[in-house]
C-alpha cells in the first residue's frame, strides 16, 4: 500500500468549504484513494473513493492531481457535524484488500 | 437494524481474566475484521477473516483469538488480560475497501 501524508489537524469556519488535502506521491497506478472518516467515539465512516478522475457524492467532492501524486477532499459546506478525523487511504482496492488507517487529520468545524 | 453490532459496549475487568466481544453483520459481506484503537487514537488492524481464512496480524499478541461460527459473526477472546489491552476495539465487515462498515466499538478497560 502507498504511503499517505496528511496534515495533522485543520480548522474549519461553519457553512465554508473544507479541503483536506493528501500526498500520496508513491501510488502505483492500480491504487485507489479512498477517503474515510471517524466522529468521535464512533466507528470509521466511508466518504468517497477515486482512481484519477474528480468524484463527488451526497457527502463531498475529491479532487485528483494529474499525476494522481496527491488529492483533495471537500466538504463544500461544513458543518459542526463534520468534525472528525480523516482518513486519506491508498490501496489497490481487490477484495481481499485490508482498510490500513493513518494518522490522518483532526477537521475541527467551528461556528 | 444495526449492520455490524458488537456487544458488549463497555467492559471493565480485572488483569488476568478472560473475556470476548461478539459481533455480528448482517450485510452479507464476505469479510470480517477486529480493529484496535488504542489512547493515541491509532487504528490498527488485528484480524481479517475471509471465507474461512483468517488472516493474522504478526504484532497481535496470541492472547488474542477471534473465532468465527459463521459469515455473520466474528467473536474475539482475549487471554489473560493485560494493562495494555485497555483500548477501543473495532468489529468491521466489508465487501470491498469501498464498503467497510464499522460497529459502534467496545471500550475495554483492564484494572
Amino acid at each position: 500500500d502507498a504511503k499517505t501524508t496528511q496534515p495533522p489537524s485543520m480548522d474549519c469556519a461553519e457553512g465554508r468549504a473544507a479541503n483536506l488535502p493528501c500526498n500520496h506521491s508513491t501510488i502505483s497506478g492500480n491504487e485507489y484513494v479512498y477517503w474515510y472518516r471517524q466522529i468521535h467515539s464512533q466507528g470509521p465512516q466511508y466518504i468517497i473513493h477515486g482512481l484519477k478522475n474528480n468524484e463527488t457524492n451526497e457527502m463531498a467532492s475529491l479532487i485528483i492531481t494529474e499525476d494522481r501524486k496527491s488529492s483533495t477532499l471537500i466538504l463544500p459546506h461544513a458543518t459542526l457535524r463534520d468534525t472528525a478525523v480523516y482518513y486519506c487511504i491508498a490501496n489497490y482496492g481487490g477484495s481481499q484488500g485490508n482498510l490500513i488507517f493513518g494518522k490522518g487529520t483532526k477537521l475541527s468545524v467551528k461556528p | 437494524d444495526t449492520a455490524v453490532s458488537q456487544t458488549p459496549k463497555y467492559l471493565v475487568t480485572q488483569m488476568g481474566n478472560d473475556k470476548s466481544i461478539k459481533c455480528e453483520q448482517n450485510l452479507g459481506h464476505d469479510t470480517m475484521y477486529w480493529y484496535k484503537q488504542d489512547s493515541k487514537k491509532f487504528l490498527k488492524i488485528m484480524f481479517s477473516y475471509n471465507n474461512k481464512e483468517l488472516i493474522i496480524n504478526e504484532t497481535v499478541p496470541n492472547r488474542f483469538s477471534p473465532k468465527s461460527p459463521d459469515k455473520a459473526h466474528l467473536n474475539l477472546h482475549i487471554n489473560s488480560l493485560e494493562l495494555g489491552d485497555s483500548a477501543v476495539y473495532f468489529c468491521a465487515s466489508s465487501q470491498g475497501l469501498r464498503s467497510y462498515t464499522f460497529g459502534s466499538g467496545t471500550r475495554l478497560t483492564v484494572v
